[in-house]
């Protein structure tokens, strides 16, 4: 069955101090592993798709990686700013579905 | 600018009342999802639908409905709103799969309670 698992569930941090969240996944044929921003209230905001182990996508402060088991969401110097819950998705080969962790919630301290 | 639109973005309804949350996609996506979001629960899919008239129920798709007569609306029906339906509910819009996943577009979301 296909499955993700965020941790932590939550992350406190202070300004400046970078920290890794992680996405471990079961899925058949990967097709792609997805990470998202949410905002409270908002709908999420699409950050990243990854494909393959071994890729990287960068954005600013953020950097994901993707192995054959996890994905990683790297936050360097993070700013109170990025505070969020930031969510992973995977979509396999069974078909159009999506599968969610349920998120880390990062809050960013001043 | 790509957009996935709710109708509404705050619904209070009482319990037994027919409801109907709609979601418009301006991209021609064949795709189309409702989730609910529930504290702890993360996002789980009520039901999706794959093209024009064409649906299939996601993990919880019990007291809920969904009807899709034109490709870019889906609309999402609580038959009789229960309170433990009170809810975020998020609609979201994709391509076909194909050798490669397709990310997902979300819209605002829609915070309905249920008194």
């Amino acid at each position: 069955e296909d499955q993700v698992t965020q941790s932590p569930e939550a992350l406190r941090l202070q300004e400046g101090e970078s920290s890794s969240l992680n996405c471990s996944y079961t899925v058949s044929g990967l097709r792609g592993l997805f990470w998202y921003r949410q905002d409270p209230g908002k709908g999420p905001e699409f950050l990243f798709t990854l494909y393959s182990a071994g890729e990287e996508k960068e954005k600013e402060r953020l950097k994901a990686t993707l192995t054959k088991k996890e994905s990683f969401l790297h936050i360097t110097a993070p700013k109170p700013e990025d505070s969020a819950t930031y969510l992973c998705a995977v979509q396999g080969n069974t078909g159009n579905q999506f599968y969610f962790g349920t998120g880390t919630s990062l809050t960013v301290i001043p | 600018d790509v957009k996935v639109t709710q109708s509404s973005r705050y619904l209070v309804k009482r319990t037994g009342e027919k409801v109907f949350l709609e979601c418009v996609q301006d991209m021609d996506h064949e795709n189309m999802f409702w989730y609910r979001q529930d504290p702890g629960l993360g996002l789980r899919l009520i039901y999706f639908s794959y093209d024009v008239k064409m649906k299939e129920k996601g993990d919880i798709p019990e007291g809920y409905s969904v009807s899709r007569e034109k490709k870019e609306r889906f609309s999402l029906i609580l038959e009789s709103a229960s309170t433990n339906q009170t809810s975020m509910y998020l609609c979201a819009s994709s391509s076909p799969v194909g050798t490669s996943g397709r990310r997902q577009y979300f819209g605002p979301g829609t915070r309905l309670t249920v008194l």
